[in-house]
């Protein structure tokens, strides 16, 4: 089993269309999660982080962690053309407390919003 | 000016040559790591060092070798490189503290072709 895994897709979804993508975990120990943005050729940008279980919102973007089912999610709302990209979820290991300081990395998500 | 520099940015070399990727940050953190990316795999670590004196063997290090040389500057090399070593190789950087510190910020990319 990979230690963070998810849909690879592609996943289409229309234009203003709520685009929701998945992430399962393996390690009960972590911490803090990560969605990371990557476009084709370019490099990651980190989108959202979360931390405690809940809802996490910042405009079109909410993250959702439930560590108890070892999984976190993404919704995009009012999909854009422009989110058309790849999704990478990541994952910090911890144990008792102290950080790895280490991210592992799921293969991505490939979200594509047509018109 | 970016945070986080590559230098190259594109490479082509040959089988067997030893090739060197660099990498410089204006951030000020500590931590900083090689990744690459091979399309379907997500990010894989090789390297990472948490400081000038401590460097780290990631999931795939064979084949490489790092160098920290400052705060600022951590390089990568393929002692020989061969063509499965063909990729996108990102660096990256996190500040040392609490998980929620270590947001890794990720830089250009540099784009290997080993013939």
């Amino acid at each position: 089993q990979k230690e963070v895994e998810q849909n690879s897709g592609p996943l289409s979804v229309p234009e203003g269309a709520i685009a929701s993508l998945n992430c399962t975990y393996s390690d009960r120990g972590s911490q803090s999660f990560f969605w990371y943005r990557q476009y084709s050729g370019k490099s990651p940008e980190l989108i959202m982080s979360i931390y405690s279980n809940g809802d996490k919102e910042d405009g079109r973007f909410t993250a959702q962690l439930n560590k108890a089912s070892q999984y976190v999610s993404l919704l995009i709302r009012d999909s854009q053309p422009s989110d058309s990209a790849t999704y990478l979820c990541a994952v910090n290991a911890n144990a008792g407390g102290t950080s790895y300081g280490k991210l592992t990395f799921g293969q991505g998500t490939i979200l594509t919003v047509h018109p | 000016d970016a945070d986080v520099t590559q230098t190259p940015r594109n490479r082509i070399t040959k089988t067997g040559k030893r090739i060197m990727l660099e990498c410089s940050q204006t951030k000020g953190h500590d931590r900083m790591y090689w990744y690459r990316q091979d399309p379907g795999l997500g990010l894989r670590l090789i390297y990472y060092s948490f400081d000038v004196k401590d460097i780290n063997k990631g999931e795939i290090s064979d084949g490489y070798s790092v160098s920290r040389q400052a705060q600022a500057k951590f390089s990568l090399s393929l002692e020989s490189a061969i063509p499965n070593q063909t990729a996108l190789y990102f660096c990256a950087t996190s500040e040392t503290g609490t998980p929620k510190e270590e947001t890794q910020y990720f830089g250009p990319g540099t784009r290997l072709l080993v013939l």
